[in-house]
């Protein structure tokens, strides 16, 4: 089965630098979530849309934004990276009707970034 | 606010012994209660999900859980745990289906061979 596909599985940045992170959802999924996993942390939702609309945004710094595209996967865009946001940054997707067994998260597996 | 409360950061079972991890969570009614697990330097894979009906709930790799609302709490339970099973493992909820999932501290579980 097809799954939320993340890419780049692995980034270096600089401090100062940007990065772009992409989010491939389930296909006819239509709701992204980002997530934040410091090390030794656990996840901290950053920001997800819902039919390309931010739907929800949670402890997103103001240096990061986010959108959803026509075709429904998603970008976060990082600007003037600092050392704290290393971190692993998960995608979620889900089909946004909360009928019940339909309902259900799907991780991707991850985008590590390392700011050096 | 919604929140998860994982009381044990690590616990340490020897393989073959049975595994509780618990979880309890504030919220004025019924959230929907999920456990995942994460091996170090991975993503994080459902084990189990509840939304209504039975409270036991059976998931992936032999893992159950059982919500108890009295106790406002959705302990993950295994009768024989495996060396492999050796991960992080996350209790989350979510207020409704199309809301964000809000995760706990998370458990360390360590296996003893």
């Amino acid at each position: 089965a097809a799954g939320v596909i993340q890419s780049p599985r692995h980034l270096i940045k600089e401090k100062r630098e940007t990065a772009t992170l992409k989010c491939y959802p389930i296909p006819r999924h239509d709701t992204v979530y980002w997530y934040q996993q410091g090390p030794g942390q656990d996840p901290q939702f950053l920001i997800s849309f819902y039919e390309k609309m931010q739907s929800d945004k949670g402890s997103i710094p103001d240096r990061f934004s986010a959108q959803q595209f026509s075709d429904y996967h998603s970008e976060l865009n990082m600007s003037s990276l600092e050392l704290g946001d290393s971190a692993l940054y998960f995608c979620a997707s889900s089909l946004g009707t909360g009928l019940g067994e339909l309902y259900g998260y799907t991780f991707g597996s991850g985008t590590r970034l390392t700011v050096v | 606010a919604q929140s998860v409360t994982q009381p044990d950061i690590h616990i340490t079972v020897s393989e073959g012994a049975s595994l509780e991890l618990r979880c309890n969570y504030s919220y004025g009614a019924t959230p929907y209660l999920f456990w995942y697990v994460q091996s170090p330097g991975q993503g994080l894979q459902l084990l189990l999900k509840y939304f209504s009906g039975d409270t036991l709930v059976q998931g992936i790799k032999g893992f159950e859980a059982e919500f108890k609302r009295s106790q406002s709490s959705f302990n993950l339970r295994k009768p024989s745990v495996h060396w492999s099973d050796a991960a992080e493992y996350f209790c989350a909820v979510a207020l409704g289906g199309d809301d964000k999932i809000i995760f706990g501290k998370g458990t360390r579980l360590h296996i003893l061979p």
